[in-house]
């Protein structure tokens, strides 16, 4: 099966300037979820998506970052203004529902830097 | 916010040798405990999904144990070869959705 795709592969922008990162994920997997990793740390889930419903958001920084799912398929994650402290990896996984046993499929990531 | 820690967060291992790292995480209200390794430029890509105490999976030359009681999980590798080296995360599942993962253990392989 085709994996999870993601797009651009890398993005330089100005800190205050807007920015978009797409997402679509494997065909049939309900849940869909943005991660953002900054050097030297973990992955930290932003939004979790279940079709095209919002499962958790808790840690989207919501005054600068918006995200969603079209049709419960394909998923945009914005940032506008960009800070400096934005510059990470963001990472779109998808899994099937309830299928979280067998792990996560990821994406290859957006790599942004915010100068 | 769960605090899974990674150890230790980097190692370089010779060609051939064995090694070992651990992740720790939170005992109570276990779920599941999830490996991956992420190479550079590509994916992460899913190595284990474990949810018994006691349970021990392998993978080629690569097998996790996992200790729920105590909290910890140690991954393996075994005769390392260059294309072993990664960053391998692990992540903790609280509930039913959502992981919280590590640091990462980045490993090298010198030839």
């Amino acid at each position: 099966e085709a994996g999870v795709a993601q797009s651009p592969r890398y993005k330089i922008i100005e800190k205050r300037q807007s920015v978009a990162f797409w997402c679509n994920p494997i065909s049939g997997h309900a849940t869909l979820y943005w991660y953002q990793q900054i050097l030297g740390q973990g992955p930290k889930l932003l939004i979790q998506f279940q079709n095209n419903g919002v499962v958790d958001d808790s840690q989207l920084p919501k005054d600068r970052f918006s995200a969603e799912r079209l049709k419960g398929v394909d998923s945009t994650l914005k940032i506008q203004p960009a800070k400096l402290e934005d510059s990470a990896v963001y990472l779109c996984a998808s899994s099937r529902l309830r299928e979280e046993y067998y792990g996560y499929t990821f994406g290859s990531g957006t790599r942004l830097t915010v100068v | 916010i769960l605090n899974v820690e990674q150890s230790p967060q980097s190692l370089h291992v010779q060609e051939g040798d064995s090694t070992n790292f651990t992740c720790s995480f939170p005992s109570s209200n276990f779920y599941a405990l999830h490996w991956y390794r992420w190479e550079t430029a590509k994916s992460p890509e899913a190595l284990f999904v474990m949810t018994l105490n006691g349970d021990e999976k392998k993978k080629g030359r690569i097998s996790a144990t996992l200790n729920t009681k105590e909290g910890y999980s140690y991954l393996y590798i075994k005769g390392s070869q260059p294309e072993d080296s990664a960053t391998y995360l692990c992540a903790f599942h609280l509930n039913d959705y959502k992981l919280s993962f590590g640091a990462g253990t980045t490993v090298t392989v010198r030839a």
